[in-house]
């Protein structure tokens, strides 16, 4: 079975710098998708970032981007110049590809908060 | 706009009585999900659905059914409910096989008292 680790149970970054969420995954599949989900304090679940494991290059939305090391399974998200409404858990996700498994494998999360 | 609603968004029940947390979808989603979120455990998979008529258990099922009638619909039931069961339940939808993106309802706080 698929494992999504958050080796981090919280983190703190001053506003404007930037901080690095860790993931690794454990999966034998060459086909997969990895996404991070942001969730605020409403509860919302919110897909900040997602990454297509046969994508060399890693993704980005504009201050959010990852360091996908696949050989590695690494998958973390990089938050530059922090926000205030950036805090929140974040949640790292595995979703296999291919085939009909769209079943999403989470993470424990990670707390950010974000320091005036 | 096409969404995801839960209901209710909080809810308290006694121990033993059963319980059943709606959800509908609007994106005409085929695959639909249940899942709890508790402390120090990030989401976990309860039951699924791939299309009507069509349900799977998950990694926590014991306690929980679903039914599929319909596309919109995946309401969840806890049979009797129990304190372990008192969590934040979420349902999600998600589309065909290159449509990745799962859609996350606002979640309901279940207390089993």
């Amino acid at each position: 079975a698929q494992t999504v680790t958050q080796s981090q149970p919280e983190m703190s970054v001053q506003e404007a710098e930037t901080v690095t969420l860790s993931c690794t995954y454990d999966t034998s599949e060459s086909d997969y998708y990895l996404f991070w989900y942001k969730q605020p304090p409403s509860r919302q679940m919110i897909l900040v970032i997602r990454q297509e494991a046969y994508k060399q290059q890693n993704a980005t939305e504009n201050r959010f981007s990852v360091n996908f090391q696949k050989a590695a399974k690494s998958f973390s998200l990089k938050i530059s110049d922090s926000q205030l409404g950036d805090a929140a858990m974040y949640f790292c996700a595995y979703r296999r590809g291919g085939g009909s498994n769209y079943k999403l494998t989470f993470g424990k999360g990670t707390l950010l908060t974000v320091n005036p | 706009d096409a969404e995801i609603t839960q209901s209710p968004r909080h809810k308290i029940t006694e121990t033993g009585r059963q319980v059943t947390l709606a959800c509908h979808q609007t994106w005409n989603h085929n695959n639909m999900f249940w899942y709890r979120q508790d402390l120090g455990h990030g989401l976990r998979l309860i039951h699924y659905s791939y299309g009507v008529q069509d349900t799977n258990k998950g990694e926590v099922s014991d306690g929980y059914s679903v039914s599929r009638s319909n596309t919109e619909d995946l309401p969840l039931t806890l049979e009797s409910a129990a304190s372990s069961q008192t969590s934040v339940y979420f349902c999600a939808s998600s589309g065909g096989r290159m449509n990745t993106e799962a859609f996350f309802g606002q979640g309901t706080r279940l207390t089993v008292v």
